[in-house]
């Protein structure tokens, strides 16, 4: 089952505009990570961040966590037409054997040129 | 280097029919998953390998679901007797256990029971 929600679940922005998409899950986790996926196929990582952190950058990307309120946001600023795609979050819980990842449902980005 | 690769990337069963599909990790990966991805119930975990441990099966939705890795490399799913709500996109992920926990997904097997 899926571990929390993603908001919104769907974005539309013009090229250059940052898009910013918020994810909650519900169990304490070890990191949390933002994948993307184009065509509805493989996905690809993006970032992670480890629960005893509040923000990460990578690029153009940049990952807020805040464990007291079990959400994480990830923002792309500067969007490029190749950014459109589906966003997903997915955690490691604390006690997860494996570091299997439990998935968000999904943010579907689309960036108008 | 190789990515991670499935076979096939499209498979479409009747009903009834048991299908296997495969997954060929990143060498030296020595941990292997097993996702899918249907419309209803989003990404979902189904099985995790790491070496010579026993699997965790945790994910597999029922005993029709199985999965096997041979000489800690290359896995094989395999759903018996498809039902139509096994139709969904199967994503295989190897990682390394050591360092980053980042997984590398395969392209999918996009399955079709009909």
């Amino acid at each position: 089952s899926q571990q929390g929600e993603e908001d919104p679940q769907a974005l539309s922005i013009q090229e250059g505009e940052n898009a910013t998409m918020n994810c909650s899950y519900k169990t304490s986790i070890n990191n949390l990570q933002w994948y993307r996926q184009n065509s509805g196929r493989g996905l690809v990582h993006l970032i992670l961040i480890r629960s005893n952190e509040r923000e990460k950058h990578s690029g153009r990307l940049r990952v807020t966590l805040d464990t007291s309120k079990k959400s994480s946001s990830l923002l792309i600023t500067a969007s490029r037409a190749a950014d459109t795609a589906s966003y997903f979050c997915a955690t490691v819980a604390i006690k997860a054997a494996g570091n299997k990842l439990t998935f968000g449902g999904g943010t579907r980005v689309l960036v108008k040129p | 280097g190789a990515g991670v690769s499935q076979s096939p990337s499209n498979k479409v069963t009747e009903k009834g029919k048991d299908v296997e599909l495969r997954c060929d990790p990143i060498s030296g990966h020595t941990a292997l998953y097993w996702y899918r991805q249907s419309l209803g119930q989003g990404l979902e975990f189904l099985i995790y390998f790491q070496g010579n441990s026993a699997p965790d099966k945790s994910g597999l939705p029922s005993d029709r679901f199985s999965a096997e890795r041979t000489g800690g490399s290359v896995s094989t799913l395999t759903i018996q007797r498809t039902q139509q709500e096994d139709s969904a996109v199967y994503l295989c992920a190897s990682s390394l256990v050591q360092g980053s926990h980042e997984q590398y997904f395969g392209p999918g097997t996009r399955l079709t029971v009909t």
